[in-house]
């Protein structure tokens, strides 16, 4: 079974601080995606990582997956309070109609 | 942008009734999602349909039957509804194809079971 394991949790800090969440797995993922949902809604897509060690920029955010594609991290460097929310990561699996979620890293983020 | 559209947002239920949650996708996507979100377990997936005329069991498919009865719309029902089912349920879907294309998520339905 393909399990994603995200860290921290929860995590609050102060607007203009960095911060980084890791999402990290025992399989290997053909590709990774970052989502982000906000209270009442769904998830939304931020960015897809395929290659081993790429790196994706949005904005403040930098997404890298792992050379063995085994993990990912997400980074945001001076947070503002629109980046609350909840961030997920997602692996496809060995079925690739199919998405391993992981379990979300809770964001609030104090002005 | 209508994309994919949940109903009922919100309902409460009493033990043992039934219901059936309602999905509709306007793009055109080949396949579609359940999923239900509990605090601090993610998303756990319920049933798919890769494409029209086809379902299969995800990780949490026990309580739950779906049916795909076009390629627009997937239904979630629960035959006979227990409070472990509370939860909120996403629809999702996807074009299809190459594994690496999103998710369209809709915006749940809040159920709670009494």
């Amino acid at each position: 079974t393909q399990l994603l394991e995200q860290s921290p949790q929860f995590l609050s800090i102060q607007e203009g601080e960095n911060l980084t969440v890791y999402c990290n797995s025992s399989s290997v993922f053909s590709s990774l995606q970052w989502y982000r949902q906000e209270p009442g809604e769904g998830p939304v897509l931020l960015v897809t990582v395929v290659t081993g060690g790429e790196v994706k920029k949005l904005k403040r955010l930098t997404f890298q997956f792992g050379d063995a594609r085994k993990d990912s991290s997400l980074h945001i460097t001076a947070a503002q309070p629109g980046d609350t929310g909840l961030y997920l990561c997602a692996g496809v699996g060995d079925s690739s109609y199919k998405l391993i979620f992981g379990s979300g890293t809770r964001l609030l983020v104090r002005p | 942008n209508a994309g994919v559209t949940q109903t009922p947002k919100f309902q409460v239920l009493k033990t043992g009734q039934s219901m059936t949650l309602q999905c509709a996708q306007d793009m055109n996507h080949n396949s579609m999602y359940w999923y239900r979100q509990d605090p601090g377990m993610g998303l756990r997936l319920i049933y798919y349909s890769a494409s029209e005329g086809t379902t299969d069991k995800g990780e949490v498919p026990n309580g739950y039957n779906v049916s795909r009865l076009n390629k627009r719309e997937f239904s979630l029902r629960l035959e006979s509804a227990a409070p472990s089912q509370t939860s909120v349920y996403f629809c999702a879907s996807r074009s299809g194809g190459a594994g690496n294309q999103p998710q369209h998520f809709g915006d749940g339905t809040r159920l709670s079971i009494l």
